[in-house]
């Protein structure tokens, strides 16, 4: 069965740091590009990061630049969110989601369940 | 940044009805527009992508339609468990924006 499963989420201070993990699998997760999606209490969806397949190219939202990194450990089949400086608005359950790049159209085909990060003193 | 406006922001119809919502990008994005569907407590699920394909496993009911910069999604015969958050998301350029959701409920 194909599967992304996130972990590492939690409560943290404004300013700390968390690092959540995306385990794939049923899939080779070196084949696809992988993205990170947060949905903060009563928003709607919000794109946050997206790595390609090999972990050479990295994009974020401006929202977490210089403050979230994406990475991935291919031969673990994990997905990896830095956060640093967290702030109260960083409070949000945070997606990993598969990316095919099918013929050059991205689309975000598997999500996980989602992990819960709380940003508060 | 390309910004995605999506209208209504909430409907009710009927079982069986046919319903239509819509999506607006803020410049032109080819066909790089996908829908979502959002259930409370699961994962957000890809419906269309490439702003007409049918995701593998997804109802006919369900079709995509647009390009450029006006799209649409339309549910042909409308069923209870459709009741959902629906979301455009363009994915011409990073960053990846979502619309704000429509959200439709079921009379």
């Amino acid at each position: 069965e194909v599967q992304l499963v996130e972990s590492g989420g939690g409560l943290v201070q404004p300013g700390g740091s968390l690092r959540l993990s995306c385990a794939a699998s049923g899939f080779t997760l070196s084949s696809y590009w992988m993205h990170w999606v947060r949905q903060a209490p009563g928003k709607g969806l919000v794109w946050v990061s997206r790595i390609n397949s090999d972990g050479s190219s990295t994009n974020c939202a401006d929202s977490v630049k210089g403050r979230f990194t994406i990475s991935r450990d291919n031969a673990k089949n994990t997905l990896y969110l830095q956060m640093n400086s967290l702030r109260v608005e960083d409070t949000a359950v945070y997606y990993c989601a598969r990316d095919p790049d099918s013929n050059g159209f991205s689309a975000m085909d598997v999500w996980g369940q989602g992990t819960p990060v709380t940003v508060s003193s | 940044d390309i910004q995605m406006t999506q209208s209504p922001s909430s409907l009710s119809a009927s079982v069986g009805d046919r319903v239509t919502m819509t999506c607006r990008a803020s410049q032109r994005i080819r066909s790089h527009l996908n829908w979502y569907q959002r259930k409370p407590g699961k994962a957000p699920k890809l419906l269309i992508f490439a702003a007409s394909s049918l995701q593998s496993g997804v109802p006919s009911r369900f079709s995509g339609s647009g390009s450029g910069t006006d799209f649409t999604l339309t549910i042909s015969s409308l069923q209870p468990e459709d009741s959902a958050d629906y979301y455009c998301q363009q994915s011409y350029s990073t960053p990846y924006i979502f619309g704000q959701g429509t959200k439709l409920e079921i009379k």
